[in-house]
């Protein structure tokens, strides 16, 4: 069974870092998924962040790509995400979530995804406060 | 962006009700439609991608319809269990983008 689970700081002070990282089981994050994070604040909508593909490829959201880094560590089977210079405005629940593949993609070299999240983990609740 | 626009914002039937939920994409976006439902408390759960096709183990009184700009969720007899905010995603382009929800009650 695939499970994805979220772990991060709880709590994160204006203009630090944010970290958090996504474990998976039962599959390989080296398999044929993109992974990716997408948050939600309290009481709004989804707002997808950043997606990775094992080759390297990434893809982020333009209006948050100059403070998001999205990684994966093959060893741990996990992938992480940080965002820097946070505000109030980054309070959300955190999700990890997989999306599949589609066709090869000669021009980046790899696979182009699909753009719907058919697998989530629970979250993890950060806030932003001083 | 393309902003998707859900519709009701909220809504409350009787176990056994058919209810349909509606997003409207502010462009085209052919049948780049996915939907999600998601019970108080926990993650979200792929319900449709591409307007019509329901993901597997979803039961079927689910049903996605719609391309271009408009689509609907419907839910041919609703179930205590289908208490839940229900979301459109578009997956066409970059950013991919979410409605803001809607939230079904059952009465």
């Amino acid at each position: 069974q695939v499970q994805l689970e979220e772990s991060g700081p709880g709590l994160v002070k204006p203009s630090e870092t944010l970290s958090l990282t996504c474990v998976v089981s039962g599959y390989s994050v080296s398999s044929n998924y993109y992974w990716g994070w997408i948050r939600q604040p309290p009481g709004k909508g989804l707002e997808w962040i950043a997606s990775l593909y094992h080759s390297g490829t990434t893809y982020y959201n333009p209006s948050l790509k100059s403070r998001v880094t999205i990684s994966m560590d093959k060893s741990k089977n996990q992938v992480s995400l940080k965002l820097s210079s946070v505000t109030a405005a980054d309070m959300a629940m955190y999700y990890c979530a997989r999306h599949p593949t589609a066709d090869y993609n000669f021009l980046t070299d790899s696979y182009s995804p699909r753009w719907y999240f058919d697998l989530w983990g629970r979250g993890t609740l950060v806030t932003v406060s001083s | 962006d393309i902003q998707m626009t859900q519709s009701p914002s909220s809504l409350s039937a009787s176990v056994g009700d058919r209810v349909t939920i509606t997003c409207r994409a502010s462009q085209n976006i052919n049948r780049y439609l996915s939907w999600y439902q998601q019970e108080p408390g926990k993650a979200p759960k792929l319900l449709i991608y591409t307007a019509t096709t329901l993901q597997t183990g979803v039961p079927s009184r689910f049903s996605g319809s719609g391309s271009g700009t408009d689509f609907s969720l419907t839910i041919s007899s609703l179930q205590p269990e289908d208490l839940a905010t229900y979301f459109c995603q578009q997956t066409y382009s970059s950013p991919r983008t979410f409605g803001q929800g809607t939230k079904v009650e059952i009465k």
